[in-house]
């Protein structure tokens, strides 16, 4: 059972908009950053967002994310083929949980 | 160019002990906060620990999951990153992966491709 909590599966076709929501509580997501990781089959996890809607550097800007309380969301917007992967939110945790806590993750099919 | 390199995992017996190892290159190494992530075969991703700079007295913190079995320690001078484990249990079965930590909170920008951990009889 993870301390942040995603839907396990997630789905939309070629260009569509597409959002993957996490949530907390107020000893993570309500009082720290959120981060998201995308990971493609077989590979490491990447950073995708950070301190809740900063994308690095060669992250496309059709990754967005967002905070609000103790929840976070991840848009994907014209969503490409390439986009299918497990997305994992983060976060800081101040309680006896942490301090570092994960999603469950979200399994992305592009239909 | 940032590359962490995970080596040492493989095929251990439970209550045994194996030590993994994560060599960093292209940047400044004793810098950064050095973090241990693992992943069980078909689930999510767990922290497991982190090991703070120099200038944070490369103080050390533990997933309440295998705090007081793994050791997390570092040498700054090889640019290593190490997980002792011992005590191991199957359910530590997993890829275990090095990423770089940027400050106190869950921002890992670069991670190592992994390196797999068995335990079993």
């Amino acid at each position: 059972q993870s301390v942040l909590t995603q839907p396990p599966s997630a789905s939309g076709t070629p260009g569509q908009r597409v959002t993957i929501s996490c949530s907390g509580s107020s000893s993570n997501i309500g009082s720290n950053y959120v981060y998201w990781y995308q990971q493609l089959p077989g590979t490491a996890p990447k950073l995708l967002i950070y301190r809740n809607n900063q994308r690095p550097s060669g992250v496309p800007d059709r990754f967005s994310g967002s905070k609000s309380g103790t929840s976070a969301s991840l848009a994907i917007s014209g969503l490409r083929s390439e986009d299918e992967a497990d997305y994992y939110c983060a976060a800081w945790d101040d309680s006896l949980s942490g301090p570092v806590v994960f999603g469950g993750g979200t399994k992305l099919t592009v239909l | 160019e940032v590359q962490l390199v995970e080596s040492g995992g493989g095929l251990v017996q439970p209550g045994g002990s194996l030590r993994l190892s994560c060599a960093a290159s292209g940047f400044t190494f004793s810098d950064h906060y050095m973090d241990w992530v693992r992943q069980a075969p078909g689930k999510g991703l767990e922290w497991v620990g982190r090991t703070r700079n120099k200038a944070n007295s490369y103080t050390t913190e533990y997933a309440a999951s295998v705090k007081g079995r793994f050791t997390i320690s570092r040498d700054d001078s090889k640019n290593s990153l190490y997980l002792q484990m011992n005590s191991l249990k199957t359910e530590d079965t997993a890829v275990y992966y090095c990423a770089r930590s940027r400050g106190s909170y869950p921002h890992f920008d670069y991670w190592g491709q992994g390196t797999l951990v068995t335990v079993s009889s």
